[in-house]
């Protein structure tokens, strides 16, 4: 769906470097979500986030992983210290907030640890 | 712990025929569940969804089936076109503090519709 903007589409690090995805929400939208689609799996849920505050984070790593959506300008994935085992698609979505309230996802970042 | 399970990795159909996608899962308390289509190198789109109080939803040539006491449902096609040719994800979701929700999804099943 157009309306979420992540960048970059792909994303090549060297192992220990740290990599920075970016997510800009639909208009109108405070919710945001981030999955990991690793090779031949299911998007996997790891984190919500509204603005200035993390909902749930359950599905994020417990080291090197962090998350952020500032009041002001996009929510930001940061994966320090790159390793192999980073390499993945990583979608953000987001949503208007209700239940039932549809989330829309953007097109992803491919992340290549090399 | 693979809470929602799509146990066909693919699936080949004629054009013309119904495909049938199938999901099951484990968590009886998930909300209601959606089927997200997918492209490559594209995000996932929504397609249809269906309530946990409801056993049917129809839009199209899309229809959404749930068996609660199974803890099942499946996505059905009818008439397939090579267009649908895809990745479908089965999504379960779970009401979250804050108003949203979490969506917890399958593995997926590549479509593959033959002309």
């Amino acid at each position: 769906n157009a309306g979420v903007m992540q960048n970059p589409r792909h994303l090549v690090r060297r192992r220990g470097q740290e990599a920075r995805l970016r997510c800009s929400p639909m208009k109108g939208h405070s919710h945001v979500y981030w999955y990991r689609q690793l090779p031949e799996e299911g998007l996997k849920f790891m984190v919500y986030l509204q603005k200035e505050n993390i909902i749930d984070e359950s599905g994020m790593p417990k080291e090197r992983f962090s998350a952020e959506f500032p009041k002001e300008g996009p929510s930001i994935l940061r994966i320090q210290q790159v390793v192999r085992g980073d390499s993945a698609a990583y979608f953000c979505a987001s949503s208007l907030a209700g239940p039932g309230t549809e989330a829309f996802f953007g097109q992803g970042t491919r992340l290549t640890v090399v | 712990d693979q809470q929602v399970k799509q146990n066909s990795p693919s699936l080949s159909v004629q054009e013309g025929r119904i495909s049938i996608l199938n999901c099951d899962y484990t968590n009886s308390m998930f909300d209601y569940f959606l089927w997200y289509k997918k492209y490559p190198a594209e995000g996932p789109t929504f397609l249809i969804s269906i309530s946990s109080i409801k056993d049917k939803n129809e839009d199209g040539r899309f229809t959404v089936f749930l068996n609660k006491s199974a803890k099942h449902l499946s996505l059905h096609i009818v008439p397939s076109q090579p267009g649908d040719s895809a990745v479908y994800f089965c999504a379960a979701a779970l009401y979250l503090q804050g108003g949203s929700e979490k969506l917890v999804f399958g593995k997926g099943t590549k479509l593959t519709v033959n002309p």
